[in-house]
């Protein structure tokens, strides 16, 4: 079974600077993916960003970047210039790509994220 | 609109009751997910469904049943409800192989069983 492992129970940063947030993952496979969602007190699960395993190419949306290193099974988000809104619960997460228990997801336990003005 | 809803969005039932938790999605996805999340513990899958003639057990699926109605419903059942099923409960859909992989979550419901 695949786990998912986010060591960082809770963070802080100043608004305007940068953060990152750690995600460790064990799994065989060789095809999957891997996802940063955030959910905001609103509740709802938004997705930020996500990695295909096959890339080496590190996946960027904005603000928001990983650092994927595979063979260390590593997947961390930096999110530069943070804002009030990035204030959130931020969860990693591993997807299977093939075989018994494709396309799941499994989550990791999450990272409470505080923006501080 | 929303693409995936849920119904009720909060509901507050006693132990042993029968609950069902409604999910509706318009994004015409072929799949459809149950997850259940608790405070630190992250989201679990309960169950999962890859079209309507498939029903699959997730983590966490005793307890629980689904039914997959139509493509774009798929509802969640607790048959006795007890306290430690209280929680977040989110469904989410996806549009499967052909399509992709990324997972479109509805707002969620908050159980509480008393």
């Amino acid at each position: 079974a695949q786990t998912v492992t986010q060591s960082q129970p809770e963070m802080s940063v100043q608004e305007a600077e940068t953060v990152t947030l750690s995600c460790t993952y064990d799994t065989s496979e060789n095809n999957y993916y891997l996802f940063w969602y955030k959910q905001p007190p609103s509740r709802q699960m938004i997705l930020v960003i996500r990695q295909e395993a096959y890339k080496q190419q590190n996946a960027t949306e904005n603000r928001f970047s990983v650092n994927f290193q595979k063979a260390a099974k590593s997947f961390s988000l930096k999110i530069s210039d943070s804002q009030l809104g990035d204030t959130a619960m931020y969860f990693c997460a591993f997807m299977r790509y093939s075989g018994a228990g494709s396309y799941q997801l499994t989550f990791g336990k999450g990272t409470k994220l505080s923006v501080i003005p | 609109d929303a693409d995936v809803t849920q119904t009720p969005r909060n509901r507050i039932t006693k132990t042993g009751k029968r609950i069902m938790l409604e999910c509706s999605q318009t994004k015409g996805h072929d799949r459809m997910y149950w997850y259940r999340q608790d405070p630190g513990l992250g989201l679990r899958l309960i169950y999962y469904s890859f079209d309507v003639k498939d029903i699959n057990k997730g983590e966490i699926s005793d307890g629980y049943s689904v039914s997959r109605q139509a493509q774009a419903k798929f509802s969640l059942s607790l048959e006795s409800a007890i306290p430690n099923q209280t929680a977040l409960y989110f469904c989410a859909t996806s549009e499967g192989v052909r399509g992709g992989y990324e997972q479109y979550f509805g707002p969620g419901t908050r159980l509480t069983v008393t």
